[in-house]
């Protein structure tokens, strides 16, 4: 199974701050890494997939990058409500698989 | 806009089966998207089920493939999931969702359902 490990695990910021959210996988995946974001009670929210593309409804302030084994998600300007966890995920292979997310906190 | 909606037992003795329905509206499932059941602990991660597609087709994850069936009902336009000899460790909220075409992100996603096993 392919194995996605993101970094950091736990995040400070505050609104404004521009973040960046690593996943780094055991084998290359080519392009094939979605981003979600979760907030608490609810289920995921598709942010990002195919590695770069937006989707639709989803602020431009968020951006996704990278290919092969290394991924990058960033907000270029924090906004009160993108206070969540954040997750990753490799369409990649059978199975599909998660990193175990990035809880993203109010400094 | 499409909808999806899971529903089931809130509670499963061990060793019984978990049986949940995914209700989908506002798309026929018959459509051509592949349809994933996701599930996460209480306080853990995500984790992929298995995903099926519309004439049947279905993957599995491997970790759960011999206790899972996930089938398709067209006629109810629904989605179903059976988990087999369930454990404490089967205790989660059970999401389903819609997956991207070609890029296997899942782009719709049901409120979830919380299913604790427990005698």
């Amino acid at each position: 199974d392919i194995q996605l490990t993101q970094s950091p695990f736990f995040l400070s910021a505050s609104v404004g701050d521009r973040v960046t959210i690593t996943c780094r996988a055991t084998q290359g995946i080519s392009n094939s890494l979605a981003w979600y974001q979760q907030k608490p009670g609810k289920a995921p929210k598709l942010l990002i997939y195919g590695a770069s593309t937006l989707e639709s409804g989803v602020p431009s302030r968020f951006s996704g990058s990278g290919s092969g084994t290394e991924f990058t998600l960033t907000i270029s300007s924090l906004q009160p409500e993108d206070f969540a966890t954040y997750y990753c995920q490799q369409p990649n292979s059978y199975p599909y698989t998660f990193g175990q997310g990035t809880n993203l906190e109010i400094k | 806009q499409v909808q999806l909606q899971e529903s089931g037992p809130g509670l499963v003795r061990p060793s019984q089966t978990l049986s949940l329905t995914c209700g989908v509206s506002g798309y026929a499932i018959s459509g051509g998207y592949y349809w994933g059941w996701i599930r996460q602990a209480p306080g853990k991660g995500l984790e992929w089920i298995g995903s099926i597609y519309y004439g049947g087709t279905t993957y599995y994850n491997a970790s759960l493939k011999s206790r899972v069936t996930i089938s398709e009902d067209t006629s109810k336009n629904q989605i179903s999931l059976k988990l087999s000899s369930v454990t404490a460790a089967d205790t989660a909220m059970y999401y389903c969702a819609r997956e991207i075409a070609g890029y296997g992100a899942f782009d719709v996603w049901g409120q979830g359902t919380m299913v604790t096993v427990s005698s």
